[in-house]
């Protein structure tokens, strides 16, 4: 695709329940991030997926957060028995090879909302 | 443990000035460093990437510069317009890594 494609855009959920958050990255980048940007703090990293390497999980808060990534392009992150803390944008970010070898490009977040 | 810092936190400015966002690291081995804006309730566009090897890059009214052994960059704006207005972030990439360490961000407001 032309862009990262993250859905939905909002979710709101009920404390305890389970959530999947969608990411499609750019065609042919190998490399895909997960971010998270709660209100008024900085971007926290959460895992990182390159080609069929093992992913880099260790910026995942808590057991309740896991993610995939199928095919080496859509990845899915869940949160399960989400809690009130939960609640952020999740941002996703692909990078390929190329001139600009490292640049990351994001999509424009998933707001979630635990009440 | 690499810190990036961004000052000032929140600048405003009339339309039509040139202005200055700084972004400074802790430790000054970088991969590369990328430049951000974000609009509110958006994800992030990138800017400007700069790699190691690099001093500066430009695009358009925008020119980024990098001194990797001062551990800085400076994110310039020519002319300012009220399109202008976001929060810009700054992120550095370490050499031993992959993964992005952002600043917090400067909010910029211009004034028409």
């Amino acid at each position: 695709g032309a862009g990262v494609s993250q859905s939905p855009s909002n979710k709101v959920t009920e404390k305890g329940k389970d959530v999947e958050l969608r990411c499609d990255p750019i065609s042919g980048h190998t490399a895909l991030y997960w971010y998270r940007q709660s209100l008024g703090q900085g971007l926290e990293f959460l895992i990182y997926f390159q080609g069929n390497s093992a992913p880099d999980k260790s910026g995942l808060p808590s057991d309740r957060f896991s993610a995939e990534r199928t095919g080496g392009s859509v990845s899915t992150l869940t949160i399960q028995r989400t809690q009130q803390e939960d609640s952020a944008v999740y941002l996703c970010a692909s990078s390929g090879t190329g001139l600009n070898t490292g640049e990351l490009f994001f999509g424009e977040g998933s707001r979630l909302t635990v009440l | 443990k690499q810190e990036v810092t961004q000052i000032p936190a929140a600048l405003s400015v009339p339309e039509g000035e040139n202005l200055v966002l700084n972004c400074s690291f802790t430790d000054s081995a970088i991969y590369n460093l990328q430049w951000f804006r974000q609009d509110p309730g958006k994800g992030l566009t990138s800017l400007l990437l700069i790699q190691s090897s690099q001093r500066e890059q430009t695009s358009g009214r925008l020119n980024a510069s990098l001194d990797k052994s001062s551990g800085r960059s400076t994110l310039y704006i020519a002319a300012s317009q009220p399109g202008d207005s976001a929060t810009y972030l700054c992120a550095v990439r370490m050499d031993s890594s992959y993964k992005l360490i952002f600043g917090s961000g400067t909010r910029l407001l211009v004034r028409p």
